[in-house]
């Protein structure tokens, strides 16, 4: 079946710019979660959904980042005013409650802010 | 002290060696153990995972953990050109929403 999916796959934006990324988990998954990968470091935990709900968004590093999800499907990421040191790539991984402990990823989405 | 602790590498063998890929930890609390495998611009893709201290193997590859010395490991047996790629480990406390504590990765070259 289809896998984790997440668009667009690149993003360029200046300094300033709102952006919205997207994340479409595999069918089913009720868990969701968002993660940042900055050049040369390890995944940064961002948030967990759980359904539509956000039980843990501890790896939110500053409330221009805020994320939603609909439906108990897909998720956006907005990030608000961007800065330089937003660039990384955003990853999204979802997975079936009764089997958090695997994790399905998406390509993730490369954004660049200029 | 960072939670994980993983060299960067780059890693370079040639192919048909066995490779070692080696991670630290600090955190007691974890106690769940994983290994994704990330080929370049792609997302993480989980490997193995385990609860327990000992060795697991799956084909190729076996995953070491000894919680005494907060250390696990992969092992890569006949290695492959098409193994080359990064290998992040990580950790979560079991229960809960599993959110894992990754290295930052380990690049691994296997060359023909």
């Amino acid at each position: 079946g289809a896998g984790v999916s997440q668009s667009p796959s690149n993003k360029v934006t200046e300094k300033g710019k709102d952006v919205e990324l997207r994340c479409d988990p595999i069918s089913g998954h009720t868990a969701l979660y968002w993660y940042r990968q900055r050049l040369g470091q390890g995944l940064e935990f961002l948030i967990y959904f759980q359904g539509n709900s956000a039980p843990d968004k501890s790896g939110l590093p500053s409330d221009r980042f805020s994320a939603e999800r609909t439906g108990e499907s897909v998720s956006t990421l907005t990030i608000q005013r961007t800065q330089q040191e937003d660039s990384a790539v955003y990853l999204c991984a979802s997975s079936l409650l009764s089997d958090l402990e695997t994790q399905y990823f998406g390509p993730g989405t490369r954004l660049l802010v200029l | 002290q960072k939670e994980v602790e993983q060299d960067p590498g780059p890693l370079s063998v040639p192919e048909g060696a066995i490779v070692s890929l080696n991670c630290t930890y600090s955190n007691s609390a974890f106690q769940y153990f994983m290994w994704y495998r990330q080929y370049s611009r792609k997302g993480p893709e989980l490997l193995m995972y385990t609860y327990s201290s000992g060795n697991k193997e799956d084909g190729r590859f076996t995953a070491q953990v000894d919680k005494s010395s907060k250390y696990i490991s992969l092992f890569i047996r006949d290695s492959q050109p098409s193994d080359s790629a990064t290998y992040l480990c990580a950790w979560s406390k079991s229960g809960g929403s599993y959110i894992p504590t990754f290295g930052r990765g380990t690049s691994l070259i296997v060359h023909p």
